[in-house]
């Protein structure tokens, strides 16, 4: 099944303690995005690569950090979390943003507490 | 500065009745503009999506108008059903100059439809 997956799911952890959320896409996508989403403020990018090893900054970067070493993955980091980076996360991923016109598939999302 | 603003923010239609929603932009060089669904506990998913050389595209109930003057475009379901009570996102982007779609979504802040039955 062609899906993108996110792990984990829901994680609760501490603030400045070092976090890595997955996502990897099973359909051989080009594009790969990261969002948060919070009530009242919609989507927001966080990141976003366009192939391997080419990432760029989105609206809102600061407190994260991601890598595109091969096609399939794309971790988010958080080296220090802090409380502000509570919400809820989603990857997505598009085949290219030259050939599909920016259509993007989501992940599940992951949600994340940070005390 | 909120680039793609996104009314109303919540919308309660009754089964049948139109359900419509509106975005306005403000930066002339977005030049795609598609509409996400997102149900709850699930991730957005792609509705329908334009680009500014049409000013209607219609894919079954949902139909997106663009207004490129006055820099607007909406979403209209028709015949809405309880099934279509889910939260919408209107987003831009922008062109590259090779001709694809700048990796830089932007969206709106979302409306939460409920449909009556």
């Amino acid at each position: 099944e062609a899906q993108v997956t996110q792990n984990p799911r829901y994680l609760i952890t501490v603030t400045g303690k070092k976090l890595t959320v997955t996502c990897s896409q099973n359909m051989n996508h080009e594009y790969m995005s990261w969002y948060r989403q919070d009530p009242g403020l919609g989507l927001r990018q966080i990141y976003y690569s366009m192939n391997v090893e080419v990432t760029d900054k989105g609206d809102v970067p600061e407190g994260y950090k991601v890598s595109r070493k091969e096609k399939r993955n794309f971790p988010l980091i958080l080296e220090s979390p802090s409380p502000n980076q509570t919400s809820l996360y989603f990857c997505a991923s598009s085949l290219s943003t030259r050939l599909a016109g920016g259509e993007q598939y989501f992940g599940p999302g992951t949600r994340l507490t940070v005390t | 500065q909120q680039q793609v603003k996104q009314s109303p923010q919540s919308l309660i239609v009754q089964k049948g009745g139109i359900s419509i929603i509106n975005c306005a932009y403000e930066n002339t060089a977005f030049d795609y503009f598609p509409w996400y669904q997102q149900f709850p506990g699930k991730g957005p998913a792609l509705l329908i999506a334009i680009r500014p050389d049409v000013s209607e595209k219609k894919e079954g109930r949902f139909t997106i108008s663009f207004n490129k003057s006055a820099k607007q475009f909406s979403l209209h379901i028709m015949d809405s059903q309880p099934g279509d009570s889910a939260t919408y996102f209107c987003a831009a982007s922008k062109r590259t100059n090779y001709g694809g779609s700048q990796g830089n979504l932007i969206f709106g802040k979302g409306t939460k439809l409920s449909v009556k039955p």
